[in-house]
């Protein structure tokens, strides 16, 4: 267990639909980063935030936002959802920029 | 921006070492590389970081020459229980504005009894 959670497990919506993943990082951690993995991309990086400011984008589609809280949580928010976007989606947490990131277990997203 | 290739599989025996190499030729000055594990249905698992020469750990040796454009996973005396998925990530972690956090594909070492 990393200590890192994401919420839900698994998720399954239809076409055009708008969906919100939520990441807890590691208690003391700062830096959250978000990632995409699909059979056909791989794990793609998304974007990356530190105490509550985006720091690094990375391939994120402008149908997907992400914020990170006061509280440190972070929320992947993902529009107009199309079959090509299940995947699952990883968030990982860092005390600072630079640290060993590590990887909460994923949410399994299914676009019907 | 960095981009990573890795062999698709590897096969190994118990009691072996394993040396997984990542090409990455368009490293930036400011990337480091790390290299994580991943297990079916699970997140990656952090393994080993390195910036340059050699880097060791408990579970694993980091190779990385001078150039840096490739960098070799070590497994000394793999077990079954270390096959798995085997990532390498190129990239500046601190942050810098435009930077993208690179992964390679992916390589998947079966070890077998």
């Amino acid at each position: 267990d990393s200590g890192v959670t994401q919420t839900p497990k698994h998720l399954i919506t239809a076409t055009g639909q708008r969906v919100t993943l939520r990441c807890s990082p590691r208690s003391g951690d700062l830096s959250v980063y978000w990632y995409q993995q699909s059979l056909d991309q791989g794990l793609q990086f998304l974007i990356q935030y530190y105490n509550g400011e985006e720091r690094a984008k990375g391939n994120i589609l402008e149908r997907f936002s992400a914020q990170q809280f006061p509280d440190l949580h972070s929320e992947l928010n993902l529009s107009s959802l199309e079959l090509g976007d299940s995947a699952l989606y990883f968030c990982a947490s860092s005390v600072e920029l630079s640290d060993t990131q590590y990887f909460g277990p994923g949410t399994r997203l299914t676009v019907l | 921006l960095a981009k990573t290739t890795q062999p698709i599989s590897m096969d190994s025996y118990e009691g072996q070492e394993v040396n997984i190499t990542c090409s990455h030729n368009n490293i930036a000055t400011n990337d480091y590389i790390t290299w994580y594990q991943q297990f079916p249905s699970q997140g990656p698992r952090f393994i080993i970081q390195g910036y340059k020469t050699k880097v060791t750990n408990e579970v694993a040796s980091l190779f990385i020459p001078a150039d840096r454009k490739s960098s070799t996973l070590s497994l000394p005396r793999v077990s079954l229980s270390d096959t798995a998925v085997y990532y390498c990530l190129v990239g500046d972690m601190s942050g810098a504005a435009g930077n993208k956090l690179t992964f390679g594909g992916g390589t998947r070492v079966l070890v077998k009894p």
